[in-house]
């Protein structure tokens, strides 16, 4: 199974502000997500981070907000820019290596003041 | 539209009883099923899946079933233990051929487990 760590694991920010958020797989992974998860609730799909291109973002998240990158195989980033107390949330990466199990980091947990 | 929701937002079982926890769906073009345990303050782990091909999968301890007449799709825990107490997802792939990893999640069922 693959293990996956993000950093930071927490933090406080100011309104305005933005954050990128980094995600690490240690072994090279075909597909790669990022989630959002506010506090009690579900998860929710924000955008497929493709290797090489510009991320697909699903229905309610754009690029401009939740800009990502994915520059190889084992790494990606996800930025919440010009944040919002709304944007407090975990925000979760995701991967899979293609065969079946998709795997979780730990997440991010983000306050916004 | 599509949902993915579960019967009950909570359960409490007493340890070593067998839990069932459900999750309904709509959309029938899902064709891959997955349920994922999430503790206070972790990532969800990942229990068990299933594709629309087969009715019944079992693991260790768990079982998942899915009834595809009614879009039904429930998760058997046996001999429940207080490290099964968690939040617990079904998520179904985002339509049929859609990129693997793709998830809709439903709400969620917190299982308490008591001793």
């Amino acid at each position: 199974s693959a293990v996956i760590s993000q950093k930071p694991s927490r933090d406080i920010c100011q309104r305005g502000t933005s954050l990128t958020i980094q995600c690490q797989v240690d072994s090279q992974v075909t597909m790669m997500f990022w989630y959002r998860q506010q506090p009690g609730q579900s998860l929710t799909l924000i955008a497929t981070a493709n290797q090489g291109s510009e991320a697909t973002y699903e229905s309610g998240f754009v690029i401009d907000k939740f800009p990502i990158s994915r520059p190889n195989l084992t790494f990606s980033t996800l930025t919440v820019s010009n944040m919002s107390p709304e944007d407090s949330s975990i925000y979760l990466c995701s991967a899979s290596a293609g065969a079946g199990e998709l795997f979780f980091g730990e997440g991010s947990r983000l306050t916004v003041l | 539209g599509e949902s993915v929701g579960l019967h009950l937002p909570t359960l409490s079982v007493q340890e070593g009883d067998n839990s069932i926890i459900n999750c309904a769906y709509s959309n029938s073009a899902s064709d891959y099923f997955i349920w994922y345990k999430q503790e206070s303050g972790k990532g969800p782990q990942f229990i068990i899946d299933i594709r629309s091909n087969m009715d019944k999968r079992q693991g260790q301890r768990v079982t998942v079933l899915l009834n595809k007449t009614v879009k039904h799709l429930s998760l058997q825990i046996a001999a429940t233990q207080p490290g099964d107490s968690a939040v617990y997802f079904c998520a179904e792939n985002k339509g049929r051929g859609s990129t693997l990893g793709r998830l809709y999640f439903g709400r969620g069922t917190q299982l308490t487990v008591w001793p």
